[in-house]
């Protein structure tokens, strides 16, 4: 079975701060893991994904298999960054394909 | 700009009526899935399908949801009879092959339910 856990349901942070949102799964094998956000009732895009490694938007993850996280970082916080982050995982073998997202984490910055 | 598309973006209906959502994936995607989200259960996996055929809807209240793929271009998923309890923010998003791929999983807009 696949899992995502997000343990912080509200991250509050004050603009400038640095911000970490925890994600922590639980797969038998080498999953491809995702962050998307979601802007106040809007849909869900695609923040960053572990495969490709890059930095959107400032926020960088790593994934550390031997601590099975995939953490979301970002030095300085901005306002626009209030939000709901999902960390997701896409599995293999008989979840081929399956998306599963964590509960999410609603971040806001204070100016 | 390829986007999936869902309609209606919003229903309000009375408890006990049928409600069918539609969700056209971007072409050439070959998985959709049907998620739910609410406040208190965050986003829920509802059901996905592959090159049209369900993989997963373990997710789904069978005795009154359903969700099908008629055709490459169109999902649906519905509910019959609805119940208060079903409001919530459906989504439908598509991408191409899966594990492996890296590919992007891309998302709707939504529908916004409401049961009263």
């Amino acid at each position: 079975a696949q899992r995502v856990t997000q343990p912080e349901k509200l991250l509050s942070v004050f603009k400038g701060a640095p911000v970490e949102l925890k994600c922590n799964y639980s797969y038998s094998g080498s999953p491809e893991l995702f962050w998307y956000v979601q802007y106040s009732r809007q849909r869900l895009q695609l923040l960053l994904r572990h495969i490709s490694r890059e930095s959107i938007k400032g926020f960088t993850a790593d994934l550390n298999k031997g601590e099975t996280s995939f953490h979301l970082k970002k030095p300085f916080a901005q306002e626009e960054d209030s939000a709901m982050y999902y960390c997701a995982l896409v599995g293999g073998g008989t979840s081929y394909g399956k998306l599963t997202f964590g509960q999410g984490t609603i971040l806001t910055v204070h100016p | 700009d390829a986007r999936v598309t869902q309609t209606p973006r919003h229903k309000v209906t009375e408890m006990g009526q049928e409600v069918t959502m539609r969700c056209q994936p971007i072409l050439g995607h070959n998985t959709v899935f049907w998620y739910r989200q609410t406040m208190m259960q965050g986003l829920e996996l509802l059901a996905y399908f592959r090159n049209r055929a369900p993989l997963d809807d373990s997710g789904m209240p069978k005795d009154r949801f359903s969700a099908e793929m008629p055709d490459a271009t169109l999902a649906t998923l519905k509910i019959q009879p609805s119940e208060p309890r079903d409001s919530a923010v459906y989504f439908c998003a598509s991408g191409s092959s899966g594990y492996g791929s890296g590919n992007t999983i891309y998302f709707g807009e939504g529908s916004w339910l409401t049961v009263v």
